[in-house]
């Protein structure tokens, strides 16, 4: 049972570089999200879906794309990497609108 | 005012102590209340959620106040294994894109440490 299964576990990105992190789930949620989080700033949400084919803007979209081909893949787009997008990346996905999110183990990500 | 606060501690607590922590949120439209669980460099997991007539799962038990918006966990009992950090999580009516929709918020954590 893999839950949230996200790739690559770190990264070193130049300035200007893109990037996509994958995230997958085996559980058939149909929410996914994707979280940042940082030093003193806590969890923020980036982008999420409530569905395949339905994605939306979260607290901190720029910088960011997603997609949502299939109920099991979320993949977010790093379009130009800067140095601000350092940071631990988590994908999570959940059952419900009221659930709980289960979480992957997450990208450490540094733009140098 | 900030939608989830948390006191970010830390709690440094003695092995066997009885620990608590508190959270408040602003949104009283909020319909559902998680704690989780943070470890060093790793994911957050759910511990557990919070219903309004409270629960208790082993040591480990989480009481809701909608009326104050105020949600608590307590730690009996405290194992070495319990540091961590601990977040509160409320799914709250957010404005996103010009559109409404419930998100789960989580505050910013509680550490804990437990000494030998």
């Amino acid at each position: 049972n893999a839950g949230v299964t996200q790739t690559p576990k770190f990264q070193v990105l130049k300035t200007g570089q893109s990037m996509t992190l994958q995230c997958a789930q085996d559980m058939n949620h149909e929410y996914m999200s994707w979280y940042r989080q940082d030093p003193g700033m806590g969890l923020r949400l980036i982008h999420y879906s409530v569905g395949a084919g339905i994605t939306d803007q979260g607290e901190v979209p720029n910088g960011y794309n997603v997609s949502r081909s299939t109920t099991e893949d979320f993949p977010l787009r790093l379009l130009s990497a800067a140095p601000s997008q350092t940071s631990v990346y988590f994908c999570a996905s959940k059952q419900g609108v009221f659930y709980g999110y289960t979480f992957g183990s997450g990208t450490r990500l540094t733009v140098v | 005012r900030k939608e989830v606060e948390q006191d970010p501690g830390p709690f440094n607590v003695p092995e066997g102590a009885t620990v608590a922590f508190n959270c408040t949120y602003s949104n009283s439209a909020s319909q559902s209340f998680f704690w989780y669980r943070q470890d060093c460099r790793k994911e957050p997991k759910l511990l557990m959620s919070v219903y309004s007539s409270g629960n208790e799962d082993g040591r480990f038990t989480a009481q809701l106040n909608r009326a104050s918006q105020y949600i608590s966990l307590l730690i009996r009992d405290s194992k070495l294994s319990d540091s961590a950090t601990y977040l509160c999580v409320v799914n709250i009516l957010t404005i996103l894109a010009g559109a409404g929709s419930y998100q789960l918020t989580f505050g910013k954590g509680t550490k804990l440490s437990v000494i030998p």
